[in-house]
Order: C-alpha cells, then structure tokens, then sequence
C-alpha cells in the first residue's frame, strides 16, 4: 500500500477538455508537492502546497491542498498535448524522507 | 548549472557484479535521496541523507548500500546485483523537507541479467 495514492492510474483525454487528478493519503503532511515527468527525464516540480485549504494557480493547472492537509488535486483546464507525461505528488514523511505516490499518467490526443 | 548529475546513464550488470551509482550535485543541498522508478509502482525511496556523513534507510533498502562522504555526493551501490534490481535509478537533492522542493538528476537506467 502506498502512502500517497493517486487516482486514476491513466487518462486519456481531447485537447480542449479539463480535467481532475487526485493524491490522497491517510497521513497529514507539512507540504506536498506536484512534479511532472517527461520519458527518459527525472520529475520537475509544478508546485508546493503547504498550509491547508491552500489554492494555487500555475497558467491552466490549478493545485489544492485539503483541509487536513492529507490529500491534494490537480486541475488542469483545457488540456494541450504538450500538457502529456506523468503527475506525481510527493510529501514529507515522518520529518525525515520524501515519499512518492505512483502517479498519474496523463495523455493528451491532438 | 549543472543541479543534479548523475553518472552513469546505462549500465548493463551480470547476475552477482558489484557497481556504485555516483550522485553529485552543486546546489549546497543538505538532503539527498536515491530512488528506484519501476513500472505502476511510481518513485520508491531506496536510503537518504540528511546531511554530510548521514545516512538513513528508505522504503526498499534491501541489497543497497550508501554513503556521503562529501556533501555534494551521494553514492549507491549495489553488491551483488540481481535481476530483481533493474530498474531505473534517481537520485535528488534538496535544501529542506518542508517546503522540500527536490531537483532530480536524469536517472540512470540498469539492466541486470
């Protein structure tokens, strides 16, 4: 069982459509973050949320961290191919390490 | 700005050969991590550091060994390789855990047969 679980594992979506991606965990985190990753490429951080009910925009992706700061979502609106690659959120665990949920693999069709 | 950078960027392994995996990063960063990346399973941590001469057990540490010598470099490596362990690596780095913004190296891919 992972400690972050992202939701759903695959989308395939048109250009021009919105869309929701989830992490969700049973622990409270200090900050997660949002990283995207392209093949052959380490993640690339989007964002950080850190106090919760926070709301941050980044162009067309909007981030928002829960209340309880134990789950966060990624909207994404009128989605372009070069907005394809996988979504990870990580979190803080215990103060000590960084911990990954398994993804999100998103694929844009022209 | 070179980040994170790691050496090397293939490697193919016998069953049972020794390599070390090398991490350097010219960021100041007191963390640093190594990950495995494998199919559906996402980024799973292997050891980490906190600091210069530091280091801690991750998720799945088992049959991998690490050591920070200096600040800027961090050092994995595999014993005695096996299948099980192809996979392809990342190492990171960062300035804290909270907010805990990590810069990642390209990775490492390794085959073990």
């Amino acid at each position: 069982t992972q400690l972050l679980e992202q939701s759903p594992q695959f989308l395939s979506i048109q250009e021009g459509e919105n869309l929701t991606v989830y992490c969700n965990s049973s622990s409270v985190f200090s900050s997660l973050q949002w990283y995207r990753q392209e093949p052959g490429e380490g993640p690339v951080l989007l964002v950080t949320v850190v106090t919760g009910g926070e709301v941050k925009k980044l162009k067309r992706l909007t981030f928002q961290f829960g209340d309880a700061r134990k789950d966060s979502s990624l909207h994404i609106t009128a989605a372009q191919p070069g907005d394809t690659g996988l979504y990870l959120c990580a979190g803080a665990y215990n103060n000590n390490d960084m911990r990954f949920g398994a993804g999100t693999r998103l694929t844009v069709k022209p | 700005n070179a980040g994170v950078t790691q050496t090397p960027k293939f490697r193919v392994l016998k069953t049972g050969q020794s390599m070390t995996l090398l991490c350097a990063q010219d960021m100041n960063h007191e963390y640093m991590y190594w990950y495995r990346q494998d199919p559906g399973m996402g980024l799973r941590l292997i050891h980490y550091s906190v600091g210069e001469g530091t280091t801690a057990k991750g998720e799945v540490p088992d049959g991998y060994n690490v050591s920070r010598l200096k600040k800027q470099n961090f050092l994995l490596g595999l014993e005695s390789a096996a299948p099980s362990q192809t996979s392809v690596y990342f190492c990171a780095s960062s300035r804290n855990l909270t907010p805990g913004q990590a810069f990642f190296g390209q990775g490492t891919r390794l085959t073990v047969v």
